[in-house]
């Protein structure tokens, strides 16, 4: 499975946007781009994924390189609650191969 | 629309009995993934099973672990002769159909396995 690296941890404020980074330089044409987070003491929530193009949701978006070799997960407006392990997983088969993630720290 | 359920969320043993995790997917889901997160770790694949087959275990420990996905009821994890280094939440998660990624996995809110 090829490899994703995220920052260890970040912080940001509430209702200010954060952007998470993701770097997969060893990405296949197949792979999709996923991201899940995980609060404290809850199963992992999806989140967003895409192929090549940005995507939008509810929840965040996704701006993809052109090179496909790094992401980035956008917060539009943090809130206490997005506090939480953000995973970025490149899935090209049925299993998700989680790494370590990002922990965000949200400040009031 | 119900999301996945597992049950029990809390299970203690003590060393040396068996633990059955249960877990039912999303209405409509046949495809179930097993995941478990040892403390202070990352989650980490253990199977993959559609109805009545295993697809992919390549996760899972050779000896005491095994999993079923029947043709009706939830899939189940069981772990024989439970050891303290079994103690960690399993996270059950579903999806609809075969893909290559294309489509996103709902998890279960997990069990969280404790061994005496």
């Amino acid at each position: 499975d090829a490899k994703t690296t995220q920052p260890n941890s970040m912080e940001s404020n509430e209702e200010e946007p954060v952007h998470l980074p993701c770097n997969h330089s060893t990405i296949s044409g197949t792979d999709y781009i996923h991201w899940y987070r995980q609060l404290p003491s809850q199963g992992p929530e999806y989140v967003i994924h895409g192929l090549t193009s940005n995507v939008n949701n509810r929840m965040a978006s996704l701006a993809i390189a052109e090179d496909r070799k790094s992401s980035t997960l956008i917060l539009h407006r943090a809130t206490l609650r997005d506090a939480a392990v953000y995973y970025c997983i490149l899935r090209g088969a049925q299993k998700l191969v989680f790494g370590q993630g990002t922990r965000l720290t949200i400040n009031p | 629309n119900a999301g996945v359920m597992q049950n029990p969320r809390h299970l203690v043993r003590r060393r040396g009995q068996e633990a059955r995790l249960r877990c039912s997917p999303m209405k409509g889901h046949s495809h179930v993934y097993w995941y478990r997160q040892l403390p202070e770790e990352g989650l980490k694949f253990m199977v993959y099973l559609q109805k009545e087959n295993i697809i992919d275990e390549s996760g899972m420990p050779k000896e005491r672990f095994s999993a079923e996905f029947p043709k009706e009821g939830p899939s189940i994890l069981r772990i024989q002769q439970v050891v303290r280094g079994d103690s960690a939440a399993y996270f059950c998660a579903s999806s609809p159909r075969v893909d290559r990624g294309q489509y996103e996995q709902y998890f279960g809110p997990g069990t969280r396995l404790t061994v005496t």
